[in-house]
This record gives C-alpha cells, structure tokens and sequence, in this order.
C-alpha cells in the first residue's frame, strides 16, 4: 500500500519567514495530493490540493509543488503569521473516481511561527 | 449548517466496556469516513462507507465495527475496548462529485483504562 512520509516533525519560525514543508510518497499510481490544517482541538481542514496532471498551485500566501518522477510533493508558506500556527498534514491517494479511494496521510507537522 | 458533527466530544472507558461513536453530517454527502488519530502517526483510516447500508474496512479495523443505516449517519462501536484504543477518532465525508475534499469534523477524544 501507499506510504507517505512527512518532514519535519516540528517547525519554527519568525513571523514573517517562510515555511515549507516536504512529504515523499511511495505508490507511483497515486494522483491527487491534498494538505490538511489542524488547529488545536479541532478537526483537519483542507487548505490546498494538487492532482498529477499540475506542478505547481498556489492560493495567496499558499503553494504547493509536485515532482511525479521523485515523488515528494511541498506546501509553502510566505509571509508566515502566527494564526498560521499549527499542525500540518499532507496525504496522498489513487483513483480519484473510485469512491472507496482512500487517503494515505503523513504523521504532520507542528508549525510554530514566533511573533 | 453544521458540517460534520460528532457525539460524544470526550470520552473515558474501563477496559472490556462497549461504546458508540455517533457521525452526522448535513451536507447529503455518499462517503463517510472514520479514522483515528495517534501522535506521530497521522490519521489512519479505520473503515469507510460508500453509501447507505455499505461498509468497508480501511487501514486498521481490527477491534471497531460500524453501520450505515442512514445516509447522513455512521457508527464506530468498541465492542470490548482495550488500552490501545486510546485515541482521537475523526470522522469525515466527502461529495462523490467533488473528488477527494473530506470534510472533517471536530474529534472524539477517548480514553481507556
């Protein structure tokens, strides 16, 4: 099955700095790779996704890129700001017509941007 | 509109009791999800639903089952719950029209002693 590996584990930064992200995955036939926000004491929220037929997708302060032939894919933060604080999860499936398509989701990351 | 929603928020158990998790969502979505969440380790997906009266297993089912009786309703039951269930439990749906947006709702914390 699919595997998805996600780093770091932890991340701080200045606000303001930048904040990327990296997730590598393991299942070539994977196509559609979303990331998800987390805030503390709630449920993860979509912010961004990109499927394999696109490199690059940005959403204001938001991007993220895909490289197929390595297969890793990243979520870039610009212009950090401490509401961006949070745990960040990126995910990965196959077949997006197929309904039982599951997510495979890397173990996150905590994003702590300093004031 | 309120999205997904679960019942109960927290929960803390005695090892062997049985428990209910209730998913609800309005948004007259097909698919519904329940994973658990672990520290390190993501969400990992337990079972699944692609529609009314139809379940699936994911990931990690062992020790969970569940029922789809009604489209806006799915049911994650601990028969005999053990230490190791110990987790958050999120439940998610998702339009089949829309592709792959899960829409998540806010957690059920659990605790087994």
């Amino acid at each position: 099955g699919e595997n998805v590996e996600q780093h770091p584990s932890t991340l701080s930064v200045q606000e303001g700095d930048s904040a990327v992200i990296k997730c590598t995955y393991s299942d070539s036939a994977s196509n559609y790779f979303p990331w998800y926000k987390q805030e503390l004491g709630k449920g993860p929220q979509l912010i961004i996704d990109i499927r394999s037929n696109v490199g690059e997708k940005k959403d204001q302060r938001i991007a993220v890129t895909l490289n197929k032939t390595a297969k890793h894919f990243s979520l870039h933060i610009t212009e950090t700001q401490p509401e961006d604080s949070a745990v960040y999860f990126c995910a990965a499936s196959r077949d997006l017509n197929n309904a039982g398509n599951m997510l495979t989701f890397g173990g996150g990351t905590r994003l702590m941007v300093k004031p | 509109n309120a999205g997904v929603t679960q019942t109960p928020k927290f929960r803390v158990l005695k090892t062997g009791q049985s428990m209910t998790l209730l998913c609800a969502q309005d948004m007259n979505h097909e698919y519904m999800y329940w994973y658990r969440q672990d520290p390190g380790m993501g969400l990992r997906l337990i079972h699944y639903s692609v529609g009314e009266g139809t379940t699936a297993k994911g990931e990690v089912p062992d020790g969970y089952n569940v029922s789809r009786l009604k489209k806006q309703n799915f049911l994650l039951g601990l028969e005999s719950a053990a230490p190791s269930q110990t987790s958050v439990y999120f439940c998610a749906s998702r339009d089949r029209g829309l592709a792959d947006t899960q829409y998540f709702g806010p957690g059920t914390r659990l605790t087994v002693l």
